[in-house]
């Protein structure tokens, strides 16, 4: 079954303590993308990865890390957590010609106190 | 950068009746403009998207309509059912670069 999978789908941490959602996607995608979705605002574009070792800034990258050193996975990291970042975490992926066509994952609901 | 604006932020429609939902957007150089469709609990999914070069797409129940001129493109949903209580981001891209959302539209169809 095509999909995208994201781990874990619920976390609660505290400020600092580093962690890292995993997404990975078996439909042979060049683009990944991860979004944060918060009330009010919709969903803003962290990081895109247009294939393998080639990464961008989206609209909110502050706090944010990536990789994409397989074309099958496109990890967040954020290195020290803070509250602000206590969000809904979504991955997304799909054929760099088809952007319009994003696949999205299940989601990752991220509390950090 | 692009900016996507949505309205509006709520809708409630009777069953049967049609719903659209408005968006505009900033950057002439967006080619695509997709409308994903968000159930509580899952991530988006598409339902339509459109072009820059085409005025207007239909898929049964559901057309999209675009005015590059005026840089704005909208949803229509005929017929409403039940099942198309959701939310609805309008989105736009340019392809091979950022992929920018609406804030969402809220639709409730009432039975």
């Amino acid at each position: 079954e095509a999909q995208v999978t994201q781990n874990p789908r619920y976390l609660i941490t505290v400020t600092g303590k580093k962690l890292t959602v995993t997404c990975s996607q078996n439909m042979n995608h060049e683009y990944m993308s991860w979004y944060r979705q918060d009330p009010g605002l919709g969903l803003r574009q962290i990081y895109y990865s247009m294939n393998v070792e080639v990464t961008d800034k989206g609209d909110v990258p502050e706090g944010y890390k990536v990789s994409r050193k397989e074309k099958r996975n496109f990890p967040l990291i954020l290195e020290s957590p803070s509250p602000n970042q206590t969000s809904l975490y979504f991955c997304a992926s799909s054929f760099l010609d088809k952007q319009e066509t994003q696949y999205f994952g299940p989601g990752t609901r991220l509390l950090v106190l | 950068g692009e900016n996507v604006e949505q309205h509006p932020s709520t809708l409630s429609v009777q069953e049967g009746d049609s719903a659209v939902i408005k968006c505009t957007y900033s950057d002439s150089a967006s080619n695509y403009f997709p409308w994903y469709k968000q159930e509580l609990g899952k991530g988006p999914q598409l339902i339509i998207d459109i072009r820059s070069n085409v005025g207007e797409k239909k898929d049964q129940r559901i057309a999209v309509t675009l005015n590059k001129t005026a840089k704005h493109f909208s949803l229509h949903i005929t017929e409403t059912q039940p099942e198309d209580s959701a939310v609805y981001f309008c989105a736009a891209g340019n392809t091979g670069n950022q992929f920018y959302f609406g804030t969402g539209t809220s639709l409730t169809v009432i039975p």
